[in-house]
């Protein structure tokens, strides 16, 4: 069974660009959530999708949208972009059959490095 | 978010059993314990998690406390493999609340 798989790997971007970045789910899956990841912040919640809605949000700026296709891939999506930006981003599938999701287990994928210049 | 303890970092031999522990005084009665563990380069990857028992899978052992307020992650043979970043998380909603984590190295 193929895991989690984000692409692209790694991405160079410049101040006030936007990217988006992809993400593909184990089969089976429906929720898929986002995570940032930093040296100083550590890793930190973006939003969570289920069923192409977006269920769950965490605590950033309007800057940072997703979506989810219907077969549950995902898309997110930072415009403006600006230096602190720059950080590891990681996807995560799960069933998500619990709305709460505390007793199923998340996989994630290899993430993907974007670099703001 | 109920808050997790653990130490900066651990050391230990190939082969040999590593004990990790983890303190969360404020668990409530439906948070789930969970453990991820993160190597160099990777994304976080599941390892076990448990609610009141202790649980057993192929990758380790979770030992919780009978009051619930510490439980410890339990490697039975150390490998150069489990060296990794693990992080003891208590779940009590849709997103996981990462903390600095333990550092486990492990020495060959």
């Amino acid at each position: 069974k193929a895991g989690v798989t984000q692409t692209p790997r790694y991405l160079i971007k410049t101040r006030g660009q936007q990217v988006t970045l992809s993400c593909s789910p184990i089969s089976g899956h429906r929720s898929v959530s986002w995570y940032q990841q930093t040296p100083g912040q550590g890793l930190q919640f973006l939003f969570e999708y289920f069923s192409e809605t977006q269920r769950n949000k965490g605590n950033f700026p309007g800057r940072f949208s997703g979506r989810q296709f219907s077969n549950s891939r995902s898309e997110m999506n930072v415009s403006t972009l600006e230096l602190g930006d720059s950080a590891l981003y990681l996807c995560a599938s799960s069933f998500g059959g619990d709305s709460l999701g505390t007793n199923e287990k998340l996989f994630f994928g290899s993430g993907t490095q974007l670099s703001v210049l | 978010d109920a808050k997790t303890t653990q130490p900066n970092s651990m050391e230990s031999n190939e082969e040999e059993p590593v004990h990790l522990p983890c303190n969360h005084s404020t668990i409530s009665g439906t948070d789930y314990i969970h453990w991820y563990r993160q190597l160099p380069s990777q994304g976080p990857e599941y390892v076990i998690h448990g609610l009141t028992s202790n649980v057993n899978n192929r990758m380790a052992s979770l030992a919780i406390a009978e009051d619930r307020k510490s439980s410890t992650l339990i490697l039975h043979r150390a490998t150069l493999r489990d060296a990794a970043v693990y992080y003891c998380i208590l779940r009590d909603d849709y997103k996981l609340s990462f903390g600095a984590g333990t550092t486990v190295t492990v020495r060959a």
